[in-house]
């Protein structure tokens, strides 16, 4: 058990509607990530967040949006969902903003989206 | 971002040493070396990580080529468990970082009875 959890564990939705994914970091952990795994593009970074702002981006599309809250939890948007969504979305969190070198990043369960 | 080389796939028997290469001609001096794993139907997990020198923990021991342009994760006795993809990452820690992990393709080891 990494301490990072994720809700829900599955889902399942249609095209077109919106999803909220939600993750509780480590205790103690100022750092979020999200991921997305798809059977074609691998493991992407998305977003990151530390301490309530967003520090970094990746490939992440423009119908999604994710935001840290003031108890450091996570939500990751998705809107306007469509088939090529479908796809494992991980958090990850970590203690800073990895400037040193030991910094490791704590993965959740995951959150298995399928959208029909 | 300093990209890895792995192989797709290796194949190793239990309770023998496995050794999976890594390859990372264009890794610059602020880049460490990270490694995770993914085991089935779980979230990656660390698993070492170095700059220079050799290092050994208690899952694996991370040997680094003397001009870092590759590296070996080492797998002292393989058991069933340690079948998972293994990701090579190269982590830079220069200023403006801000961690984010960037995954290849991996290493899917097979650990066979």
């Amino acid at each position: 058990d990494s301490g990072v959890t994720q809700t829900p564990k599955h889902l399942i939705t249609a095209t077109g509607q919106r999803v909220t994914l939600r993750c509780s970091p480590r205790s103690g952990d100022l750092s979020v990530y999200w991921y997305q795994q798809s059977l074609d593009q691998g493991l992407q970074f998305l977003i990151q967040y530390y301490n309530g702002e967003e520090r970094a981006k990746g490939n992440i599309l423009e119908r999604f949006s994710a935001q840290q809250f003031p108890d450091l939890h996570s939500e990751l948007n998705l809107s306007s969902l469509e088939l090529g969504d479908s796809a494992l979305y991980f958090c990850a969190s970590s203690v800073g903003l990895a400037g040193f070198s030991g910094e490791t990043q704590y993965f959740g369960p995951g959150t298995r989206l399928l959208v029909l | 971002d300093a990209k890895t080389t792995q192989p797709n796939s290796m194949e190793s028997n239990e309770e023998e040493p496995v050794h999976l290469p890594c390859n990372h001609s264009t890794i610059s001096g602020t880049d460490y070396i990270h490694w995770y794993r993914q085991l089935p139907s779980q979230g990656p997990e660390y698993v070492i990580h170095g700059l220079t020198s050799n290092v050994n923990n208690r899952m694996a021991s991370l040997a680094i080529a003397e001009d870092r342009k590759s590296s070996t994760l080492i797998l002292h006795r393989a058991t069933l468990r340690d079948a998972a993809v293994y990701y090579c990452i190269l982590r830079d820690v220069g200023q403006g970082n801000t961690g984010k992990l960037i995954f290849g393709q991996g290493t899917t080891l097979q650990v066979k009875p």
